[in-house]
């Protein structure tokens, strides 16, 4: 089946660590997304991408890096610079048509950074 | 600005009762408008997507959504609740073109046995 695959699930950092979450996609979709959740406040996007070696910022990139090399695969790395990295952050695609642009979600990883 | 609201954060019902959860979209044109629902420490699945034509939307898991210009809503109803309703759903809205989507920050359903 196809589908998008995130890990690890859970991850644990140390503050002043980078860590990279892994986000892979069978979907054959052109676009990519990353997304941060914390409770109480939705979905906020961090960064986008609809092009494969193309990424945008979303509304919260600060302290936030991404790549996409290759057309399966969107990583996120949160650096140290992130004042407040301890979220889930969702990872999702879609496909760029006028008719199926529903976002399609992995399972989310849960980052603590202590 | 581009928004989507859900006034309610948490909602009760019993099962077997009917269930509607409101949202409102708030966009310069008609946005595309989607139901998706998470359950705890899962991603989001979507429920059902209105893009254009025909305002009542079917989805998956018996739920259905109407698109109301006039009142800039998009609710989500289901007849009869099941205890595996329980969960949080979004409501979100997206621009063709753009791609942006725009969340709103949830409402938690719980069901009462």
């Amino acid at each position: 089946d196809g589908g998008i695959t995130q890990s690890p699930k859970y991850l644990f950092r140390k503050e002043g660590q980078n860590v990279t979450l892994s986000c892979e996609q069978n979907l054959n979709h052109d676009a990519m997304y990353w997304y941060r959740q914390d409770p109480g406040q939705g979905l906020r996007l961090i960064y986008y991408s609809q092009i494969v070696n193309d990424f945008q910022k979303g509304d919260i990139a600060e302290g936030y890096s991404v790549s996409r090399e290759k057309k399966e695969s969107f990583p996120l790395t949160v650096t140290s610079a992130q004042k407040n990295p301890t979220a889930f952050y969702l990872c999702a695609s879609s496909r760029e048509t006028r008719e199926d642009g529903a976002l399609h979600f992995g399972n989310g990883t849960r980052l603590t950074v202590t | 600005a581009q928004s989507v609201t859900q006034p309610d954060i948490h909602i009760t019902v019993s099962e077997g009762a009917s269930l509607e959860l409101r949202c409102n979209y708030s966009y310069g044109a008609t946005p595309y408008l989607f139901w998706y629902v998470q359950s705890p420490g899962q991603g989001l699945q979507l429920l059902l997507k209105y893009f254009s034509g025909d305002t009542l939307v079917q989805g998956i898991k018996g739920f259905e959504a109407e698109f109301k210009r006039s009142q800039s809503s998009f609710n989500l109803r289901k007849p009869s609740v099941h205890w595996s309703d329980a969960a949080e759903y979004f409501c979100a809205g997206a621009t063709s073109g753009t791609y942006k989507y725009i969340f709103g920050t949830g409402t938690r359903l719980k069901v009462l046995a």
